[in-house]
């Protein structure tokens, strides 16, 4: 099944720092995602972005599907940033949701 | 609208007990999975189902059962409980397979 690769798995910010998430995938997707998991656990839609780009407040997302990434950017962060973003892939027409372990984000005031 | 509802969000268990986790979406979505999550692991597939009465295996399967009698409820059956499935449990539903996929907000299981 397909491979979902994500980094840096950890990043340490100063408010108002910008970023870069990457994602890799291992075989063209049908579905991919990016989500936040809060401090509390719950887990955040924030792209549903098979291809293209998307931008939402300080937030965008690019997916390159012929070259299999697909990158968050995250502008001006703030602490309540701070949490962990997973990006998700599906190939196939049979294919499930597969996550990557994640990048672990800290923005400190 | 309560979009992807789990109950309970928190259970403790004794090795060997028996439990069901209730799963419940009402916006008519015909995909539905259980994840768990452990530290360092990200989610991990354990069953889905792509509508009523049909259910597959996902990643990590064993030890769980699953059913869906309706389109709005899929609930996970652990039957004898072991410390390995002390996790963070996810519910999670769908359009459709290839669909953006909605998250309850977790269970969180401990086996003594």
């Amino acid at each position: 099944g397909i491979q979902v690769e994500q980094s840096p798995p950890d990043l340490i910010l100063q408010e108002g720092a910008n970023s870069t998430l990457r994602c890799n995938f291992s075989d063209s997707v049908n579905n991919l995602q990016w989500f936040h998991q809060n401090p509390w656990g719950q887990l955040i839609n924030l792209f549903y972005i098979p291809s293209g780009t998307k931008q939402n407040g300080r937030l965008s997302a690019t997916t390159v599907a012929t070259e299999r990434y697909s990158l968050l950017y995250i502008s001006s962060s703030q602490t309540t940033d701070s949490g962990v973003y997973f990006c998700a892939a599906r190939g196939g027409s049979q294919g499930n949701l597969i996550f990557g372990k994640g990048t672990k984000l800290s923005v400190k005031p | 609208n309560a979009g992807v509802t789990q109950t309970p969000k928190f259970q403790v268990l004794k090795t060997g007990q028996s439990m069901t986790l209730q799963c419940a979406q009402d916006m008519n979505h015909e995909y539905m999975s259980w994840y768990r999550q452990d530290p360092g692991m990200g989610l991990r597939l354990i069953h889905y189902s792509v509508g009523a009465g049909i259910t597959d295996q996902g990643e990590v399967p064993n030890g769980y059962n699953v059913s869906r009698s309706t389109t709005e409820d899929f609930p996970l059956r652990l039957l004898s409980a072991a410390p390995s499935q002390t996790s963070v449990y996810f519910c999670a539903s769908s359009p459709q397979g290839a669909g953006e996929l909605f998250f309850g907000e977790g269970s969180r299981l401990t086996v003594l």
